[in-house]
This record gives C-alpha cells, sequence and structure tokens, in this order.
C-alpha cells in the first residue's frame, strides 16, 4: 500500500531553470494538496485540487502552476525557479475536502542556487 | 485570520516521563483541530482530531490530546515517553465547517526523548 509517492526526493535547480513534481495516490482520494515546507514556517499551501478536473490557488501559489492529471496524479511545476522557491515540497491527499485527515508524500527536498 | 501557536521549538524529555507538546490556537468559531507527526525524511502522518464531542482526544501511538476551548489551547501528551517518539510535531486548525485546504499549521515542535 505505497499512499502518496513523490517524485524526485531531491533536486538541485539553478536559477531559472524549470522543473516538474510528480505525485501520485493510490487511496482513491478526489482531494489533493501541495504545500511547501520552510524552517520554523510551518506548512503553507501552495494549490490544491478538490477533485478531478478541478484546480486552485492556496496561500502561496506565486512562481507555481498544477495539473491535475487524473484522479491519481497532481503535479507541480515551477517555470523559473528562484532562490526563494528553495524549500520541502509535500504533496498531500485526502478522501474528500471536508474535515479529513491528510496524507502525506515523503516530500521533494529542492535547492534553487 | 486563524493562527496556531506552537510556543517551544524545542522540547527535551526523559524517556519514560510524560511530555506535553503545547499548541494555543485562534480561529472564528469552533475549530476543528489537528496533531500530526514528521519522522526524519517522511511527510507528516495523522495523529489525533478533534471535532467536537470529549475534550480528551486518543490518538495513535498512545498520544492524547486536550481541548480547551476557554484557553483556546489543544495540548498533546502522553504519559511516558519513548525515544522513537523523537519527531517534530504539528499542531493545525481549521474553523469548523471548514475544509482540508483552510488548515492552517503551525510551526513545529521539536521533541527530543532522552535515553
Amino acid at each position: 500500500n505505497a499512499g502518496v509517492t513523490q517524485t524526485p526526493k531531491f533536486q538541485v535547480l539553478k536559477t531559472g531553470q524549470s522543473m516538474t513534481l510528480q505525485c501520485a495516490q493510490d487511496m482513491n482520494h478526489n482531494s489533493m494538496y501541495w504545500y511547501r515546507q520552510d524552517p520554523g514556517m510551518g506548512l503553507r499551501l501552495i494549490y490544491y485540487s478538490a477533485s478531478e478536473g478541478t484546480t486552485d490557488k492556496g496561500e502561496v501559489p506565486n512562481g507555481y502552476n498544477v495539473s491535475r492529471l487524473n484522479k491519481r496524479e497532481f503535479s507541480l511545476r515551477l517555470e523559473s525557479a528562484a532562490p526563494s522557491q528553495t524549500s520541502v515540497y509535500f504533496c498531500a491527499s485526502s478522501e474528500t475536502q471536508a474535515r479529513e485527515k491528510l496524507f502525506f508524500g515523503s516530500g521533494t527536498q529542492l535547492s534553487v542556487l | 485570520a486563524q493562527s496556531v501557536a506552537q510556543p517551544e521549538d524545542q522540547v527535551n524529555v526523559a524517556e519514560g516521563n510524560p511530555l506535553t507538546v503545547k499548541c494555543t490556537y485562534s480561529v472564528s468559531g469552533n475549530p476543528y483541530l489537528f496533531w500530526y507527526v514528521q519522522y526524519p525524511n517522511r511527510g507528516l502522518q495523522f495523529l489525533l482530531k478533534y471535532i467536537t464531542g470529549d475534550n480528551l482526544v486518543k490518538g495513535s501511538y498512545g498520544f492524547e490530546a486536550e481541548f480547551n476551548k476557554s484557553q483556546t489551547s489543544f495540548h498533546l501528551k502522553k504519559p511516558s515517553a519513548l525515544v522513537s517518539d523523537s519527531a517534530l510535531y504539528f499542531c493545525a486548525v481549521t474553523k469548523g465547517g471548514g475544509s482540508a485546504r483552510q488548515l492552517t499549521f503551525g510551526s513545529g515542535t521539536q521533541l527530543t526523548v532522552l535515553p
């Protein structure tokens, strides 16, 4: 039972480069999320997808785009990476948007030089 | 705006002793409250939640949390700490009836249980 799978686990980019973080869940969840985790700041929501075919901005969406490819997959794209995007990124899913608990992937540590 | 405060960045406790990780919140109306734990190089894992009902909530791995409305607190507790409890703990809140996308996370408390 894999749960939420994120790739890659580590990535180093140069300023201006682009990349896509991949996320897939095998729990048949409707809702998926992308968070970033910075030291001393907890988790901040970048984008979410309440259900297949929908995406919406979270607290810190600037510099990011997302695609809900199907019910299982939700990708996060950095079009032109900046040092301020150095962070640990977590994908999460929940059965619905209601007061459900979140299931998290193991994270992607991204460094932008 | 809703917010969560975890006043201690670091908590150290000896193995076998009781542990408390503190959390206070601010939200309009009744809160939904959560605790998550993050082990090294892992994603967050759900521990427990308070939605309504009994103020003492029991969760995974022997943890419990007490909801105190008058003090707007939701402290995480365990009667006897284990070395394996060492991890980063996050409190989160959303307003009653709110959705998962509206969760606000605290900044985290690093718990170290000393053998």
